[in-house]
């Protein structure tokens, strides 16, 4: 089955303790990306990353880290969470970057979702 | 910059009944690219349909259908003969030919709750 996958879905931890989600994707995707839903603000972008080893910043990047070693991981890294952190995050890929001209293919999918709270 | 704006904050439909959801945009971009998403108590995103911005064609996926209309820069979501499985949160989205971040821009969201 087609899918992007989040571990862990549910996560309470403590100021300062440093943790990594997980994504992963299993359908070849290029373009893979993080998001934080938080309310009254929608969701927003952490970083994103066109393929292997190339990642850049969105509109909230700070107190986050990424990597991209595999197409089809994407880990989020909070070196020290701190309590303005604690939101829904959202992994997402699709085939292409989007805006590369391919129109059809550049829907973005989801993962499941990660609850975090940080006390 | 590119801006989506849902305009009902929450929408009461009765079962088997059709329900519109509002979605406008405003970006500057002549190529762009329009999603729906459902989002369940749950908490996941659901895909449901995608527009471009140079199809002809009003977009549909199954009960789901895309009433864009480009001139009024307006991408409705019509629900038919709505299930109370559709109960949920639903975000228009829109993506430019130019976004650098290549992000998602989302709109605040529609709670939709179908009533028996």
């Amino acid at each position: 089955e087609a899918q992007v996958t989040q571990n862990p879905r549910y996560l309470i931890t403590v100021t300062g303790k440093k943790l990594t989600v997980t994504c992963s994707q299993n359908m070849n995707h290029e373009y893979m990306s993080w998001y934080r839903q938080d309310p009254g603000l929608g969701l927003r972008q952490i970083y994103y990353s066109m393929n292997v080893e190339v990642t850049d910043k969105g509109d909230v990047p700070e107190g986050y880290k990424v990597s991209r070693k595999e197409k089809r991981n994407f880990p989020l890294i909070l070196e020290s969470p701190s309590p303005n952190q604690t939101s829904l995050y959202f992994c997402a890929s699709s085939l292409v970057p989007l805006g590369t001209g391919l129109l059809s293919t550049d829907t973005q999918y989801f993962g499941p979702g990660t609850r975090l709270t940080v006390l | 910059a590119q801006k989506i704006t849902q305009t009902q904050p929450g929408m009461f439909v009765q079962e088997k009944e059709a329900v519109t959801l509002d979605c406008t945009y405003d970006t500057s971009d002549q190529s762009y690219g329009l999603f729906w998403y459902k989002q369940p108590s749950s908490g996941e995103m659901i895909f449901l349909i995608y527009q471009g911005s140079y199809d002809e064609q009003n977009a549909t996926e199954g009960r789901y259908s895309l009433n864009f209309q480009k001139a009024r820069k307006s991408a409705n979501l019509v629900i038919s003969a709505s299930q109370l499985g559709d109960s949920a949160m639903y975000f228009c989205a829109m993506r430019g030919s130019h976004t650098g971040r290549r992000a998602l821009t989302f709109g605040s969201g529609t709670r939709l709750q179908v009533q028996p």
